[in-house]
C-alpha cells in the first residue's frame, strides 16, 4: 500500500525560484494537510484542504499557495524561495468523522534554499 | 488556544530501561489525543492514540492514558530497545481540524 506519497524527496534551490511539490494519497481520503518541520519547533501547519475544491490557511502561510487538484492530489508551491524556506515538508491525509481520526503522513521533502 | 508541551529531550537511555515521555495539553472541550515516531529520515507514523478520558492507547510495548484531570497523556514502555530510538511526537485534534503537535522529543537508546 502507497499511502501517502511526495515527490520530490530532496531538492536544492536558490533564493527566487519557485517549485512545486507533489502530494497524493490513495486511501480515499477527504482531508489533506502540509506541514513543515523545522528543528525544535515541531510540525507546524501551512495549508489544509478540508475537501476537494477548498484550502484553508493554517499557521505558516505565508509565501506558500496550494491546489487541490482532485480528491487523490494536494500540492505545495514556493513562488520565490527564500532561505528561510529551508525545510522538511509534510503531507498528510485524514478520513472526516471528527478528531478521533489520526492523520497519515508522507515521507517528506527536504528542501533546501541557498 | 489549543497547545501541547511535551518534555525536552533528548532522552538517553541504556537498553531495557523504563521510559517515560511526559506530554501535557491546552484545549477546549475533549479533543482526542496522539502520539507519533519518526525514525531518522522518515516521515511521522502513528504509534497510538486515545479518543476520551481514561483511554488508554498501545501499541508495540508503549502505552498512554488519556488523563482529563491533569490534561496529560504521557508515554510509557517497560524496557525499551535500541531500536525505538526515534523522535516522539505528542499531538492533539479537536473536531476536524489538523493536528496540533508538541515540538518532539528525541530518545536515544544505547547497548
Amino acid at each position: 500500500n502507497a499511502g501517502v506519497t511526495q515527490t520530490p524527496k530532496f531538492q536544492v534551490l536558490k533564493t527566487g525560484q519557485s517549485m512545486t511539490l507533489q502530494c497524493a494519497q490513495d486511501m480515499n481520503h477527504n482531508s489533506m494537510y502540509w506541514y513543515r518541520q523545522d528543528p525544535g519547533m515541531g510540525l507546524r501547519l501551512i495549508y489544509y484542504s478540508a475537501s476537494e475544491g477548498t484550502t484553508d490557511k493554517g499557521e505558516v502561510p505565508n509565501g506558500y499557495n496550494v491546489s487541490r487538484l482532485n480528491k487523490r492530489e494536494f500540492s505545495l508551491r514556493l513562488e520565490s524561495a527564500a532561505p528561510s524556506q529551508t525545510s522538511v515538508y509534510f503531507c498528510a491525509s485524514s478520513e472526516e468523522g471528527g478528531s478521533n481520526q489520526p492523520q497519515h503522513f508522507g515521507d517528506g521533502t527536504r528542501l533546501s534554499i541557498l | 488556544g489549543n497547545s501541547v508541551t511535551q518534555m525536552e529531550g533528548p532522552v538517553t537511555l541504556s537498553e531495557e530501561a523504563f521510559l517515560t515521555i511526559n506530554c501535557t495539553y491546552t484545549a477546549t472541550g475533549y479533543p482526542s489525543l496522539f502520539w507519533y515516531v519518526q525514525y531518522p529520515g522518515e516521515g511521522l507514523q502513528l504509534l497510538l492514540k486515545a479518543t476520551k478520558a481514561d483511554d488508554k492507547g498501545s501499541n508495540k510495548g508503549f502505552e498512554a492514558t488519556y488523563r482529563k484531570e491533569t490534561t496529560s497523556f504521557h508515554l510509557e514502555k517497560g524496557s525499551v530497545q535500541v531500536s525505538d530510538s526515534a523522535v516522539y511526537f505528542c499531538a492533539l485534534r479537536r473536531g476536524g481540524t489538523a493536528l496540533i503537535f508538541g515540538k518532539g522529543t528525541t530518545l536515544s537508546v544505547s547497548s
